[in-house]
């Protein structure tokens, strides 16, 4: 059971905007910035949005990422075959001595 | 550019102890910016983060794994180190190095390629 809670799975077909939802609390998504990860299939993760909607040098401006409250959201516009993949929320978590946290990820498949 | 390599024995013993190396290149650990992270991820399963080590030894750990869990630094080699004791199957997974600042801030911007390790007898 992961402290941030994201769908098992999204899907969309091919130009389309998709949007994965990622829920926590105060202590977490409420308190500190989120960061997204993409991981295709039989890959490391990479860095796709950090500080809630900073895009790192290269990735498309088609990716954008949200907060509000103890939510945050990733939105996909203009979706593409090679947009199929893993999708991983994260965050710090003030709690106890403080600790990053993932959220359980989200299968996109792109039909 | 930095880039991350982690190395160690791919099949450990249950109950033994299970140890793996992380050499950055590129860059020096001991730059002061960064956070030095291990994150796991058993087989089909997600993202689980282990804890992190500022360059002056300073860790952060995973409280689920905290325990068990040890994480260290060698600046001279610029390597850092992670060592997981009592191990069980459910300790398989890949295992990935990544570079991550204070909270998360700037997200974890590097990574290894992983490293699978198996525990069985």
């Amino acid at each position: 059971q992961s402290v941030l809670t994201q769908p098992p799975s999204a899907s969309g077909t091919p130009g389309q905007r998709v949007t994965i939802s990622c829920s926590g609390s105060r202590s977490n998504i409420g308190s500190n910035t989120v960061n997204w990860y993409q991981q295709l299939p039989g890959m490391a993760p990479k860095l796709l949005i950090y500080s809630h909607n900073q895009r790192p040098s290269g990735v498309p401006d088609r990716f954008s990422g949200s907060k509000s409250g103890t939510s945050a959201s990733l939105a996909i516009s203009g979706l593409q075959s090679e947009d199929e993949a893993d999708y991983y929320c994260a965050t710090w978590d003030d709690s106890l001595n403080g600790f990053v946290v993932f959220g359980g990820g989200t299968k996109l498949t792109v039909l | 550019q930095v880039q991350l390599q982690e190395s160690g024995p791919g099949l450990v013993k249950p109950s033994q102890t299970l140890s793996l190396t992380c050499t950055v290149s590129g860059g020096s650990i001991s730059s002061g910016d960064y956070y030095w992270s291990w994150i796991r991820q058993p087989p089909g399963k997600g993202l689980e983060w282990i804890g992190y080590i500022y360059y002056s030894g300073n860790t952060y750990y995973n409280p689920s794994l905290k325990s068990r869990v040890t994480i260290s630094v060698d600046t001279s080699k610029n390597q850092f180190s992670l060592k997981v004791r009592s191990v069980t199957a459910a300790d398989t997974a890949v295992y990935y190095c990544a570079r991550d600042s204070l909270k998360g801030y700037y997200g974890m911007d590097v990574w290894g390629q992983g490293t699978t390790v198996t525990v069985s007898s």
